[in-house]
């Protein structure tokens, strides 16, 4: 089972909201990643969990803040976003954080900012 | 930054026909990978070539790398209309301890009925 599930597929959110992308992962890995993409770009990288610990943050705003609770759950609170934060927010896992990993991604979060 | 390069940025061919998407990178590679993303949903992963290997199977699939060129190619034979999709390398760089999975721009292939 190669499945990664992300909870909202859809969220509208004003930009005073506080909302939370949820991810999920039963296969045992100990890395988990955020990824965004705009419409029509490829997935850009946001966020790497290894271990439960951060070990990448690729200069993201503040307002995005990632949480891993546990090995199976990594969520992504947001506050006080901009309209131009809609995207489509895709959550990954591997086994491990190193090279020659698959990474498995989910169906990803549609999030439009109002 | 992007590493891969993918070309061509759209592709439409009929059914049954060969589709061959190619994708160039910059800096030296541990391995190179290619997903699919059908409209709107996530992604699927396809194939993973290593650096040291020049040609990889997967059904359908096949993948070839050239370090020297820095640069690698899918084939999709005798296409189907659900492959309609686009196609993405990822690249993750070789050295370091930071292995972040970067993309290409895609190609967007379309399979006529």
């Amino acid at each position: 089972d190669t499945e990664v599930t992300q909870t909202p597929k859809h969220l509208v959110m004003g930009m005073t909201n506080k909302k939370s992308l949820k991810c999920e992962q039963h296969m045992g890995h100990r890395a988990m990643y955020w990824y965004k993409q705009k419409a029509k770009k490829p997935p850009e990288l946001m966020f790497v969990y290894s271990y439960e610990k951060l070990s990448i943050n690729e200069s993201v705003p503040s307002r995005f803040s990632p949480e891993c609770p546990n090995s199976s759950l990594l969520n992504l609170h947001l506050h006080a976003l901009q309209p131009e934060d809609s995207a489509l927010y895709l959550c990954a896992s591997s086994q491990g954080w190193t090279v020659g990993n698959t990474i498995y991604f989910g169906e990803g979060s549609w999030l439009t900012v109002v | 930054s992007q590493q891969g390069e993918e070309d061509p940025q759209a592709l439409s061919i009929q059914e049954g026909e060969n589709a061959t998407m190619n994708c160039s990178y910059k800096t030296s590679i541990n391995n190179l990978q290619w997903y699919r993303q059908n409209s709107g949903r996530g992604l699927v992963h396809l194939i993973l070539i290593r650096s040291n290997e020049r040609e990889k199977h997967s059904g359908r699939l096949r993948v070839t790398l050239d370090t020297s060129k820095k640069s690698s190619s899918l084939l999709i034979t005798a296409s189907r209309a659900a492959d309609t999709a686009s196609y993405f390398c990822a690249t993750i760089n070789s050295g370091g301890s930071n292995y972040k999975l970067t993309f290409g721009k895609g190609t967007l292939l379309t399979v006529n009925p």
